[in-house]
C-alpha cells in the first residue's frame, strides 16, 4: 500500500506553546487528508477533513483556532495545536486519501504537554 | 449520519482457533465501503480487509474473512487459525462512495483482541 509518513512520532512540550505536527503521503498525492485524536483505550476521533488548497472541514467540537490544518500542497498536511494545555495530550493520527476507496495511515504522533 | 457499532469491547481465542468480531452499522446510502483496520500496540492503523457494498461475494484475505449482510447491516470479521500476532485492537469502519469531503471514514469503538497461547 501506499506510505503516509507522520512526523514527529512524539514530542513533548511546555504548556502554551504550540506544537506542528506534519503528514506526507510520500508516493501518491493526497487529495483530502483526515486528522484524529485517540485517548487512550478509545476509537479514533475525526477532528477534520482538509482537501489540498481550500480551508479545512471542522468536525463539530472541535476548536479550529486551536487545532490550525494546512494542506498547502498535494502531499503534505499539517497540523498545529496552538498555545497547547495538559488537556491537549494525546495520540494524533492523520490518514490521506488519493480518492480512491481506501485511505492510508501515518504512524502517529503522540502529544505531550506538561 | 453514518454510524458504526461494535458490541464486543474485548474478545479471547486460542492460538489456532476462530473467532468472530462483530460489526453492526447504519446508513441510508446504497454505495459505500467497509474495512477492519488492525491497531497493534505500536498504534500504526493497518488494514485487514476491505468490502465493496455493491459486491455480493464476500471478501477475503488469507486467514480473514468477512460475513457481509447488506440487508441486515451486519459486517463480522473472521480470523481463521489465531496466531499471537493478531492481539491487537480492532475497528469496523465505514465510508461513504461518494468522494470529497464526505468520504471521511467513520470507525466504531473497537474491539481489543486476546489471543491466549
Amino acid at each position: 500500500g501506499a506510505v503516509v509518513s507522520q512526523h514527529p512520532s512524539w514530542v513533548i512540550c511546555k504548556s502554551g506553546t504550540s506544537v506542528k505536527i506534519e503528514c506526507r503521503s510520500l508516493d501518491f498525492q493526497a487529495t483530502t487528508m483526515f486528522w484524529y485524536r485517540q485517548f487512550p483505550k478509545q476509537s479514533l476521533m475525526l477532528m477534520a477533513t482538509s482537501n489540498e488548497g481550500s480551508k479545512a472541514t471542522y468536525e463539530q467540537g472541535v476548536e479550529k483556532d486551536k487545532f490550525l490544518i494546512n494542506h498547502a500542497s498535494l502531499t503534505l498536511s499539517t497540523l498545529t495545536v496552538t498555545s497547547a494545555h495538559p488537556e491537549d495530550s494525546s495520540f494524533y493520527i492523520c490518514s490521506a486519501s488519493g480518492g480512491d476507496t481506501e485511505a492510508f495511515f501515518g504512524q502517529g504522533t503522540r502529544l505531550t504537554v506538561v | 449520519a453514518q454510524t458504526v457499532t461494535q458490541s464486543q469491547p474485548e474478545m479471547s481465542v486460542q492460538e489456532a482457533e476462530t473467532v468472530t468480531l462483530s460489526c453492526t452499522y447504519d446508513t441510508s446510502e446504497s454505495d459505500y465501503y467497509l474495512f477492519w483496520y488492525k491497531q497493534p500496540p505500536s498504534r500504526q492503523m493497518i488494514l485487514v480487509i476491505r468490502q465493496e457494498a455493491y459486491k455480493q461475494q464476500n471478501a477475503t484475505e488469507n486467514r480473514f474473512s468477512v460475513n457481509f449482510q447488506k440487508a441486515a447491516k451486519s459486517f463480522s470479521l473472521k480470523i481463521s487459525d489465531s496466531q499471537l500476532g493478531d492481539a491487537a485492537m480492532y475497528f469496523c469502519a465505514y465510508r461513504s462512495e461518494r468522494l470529497g469531503r464526505d468520504d471521511k471514514i467513520i470507525f466504531g469503538k473497537g474491539t481489543r483482541l486476546h489471543i491466549l497461547p
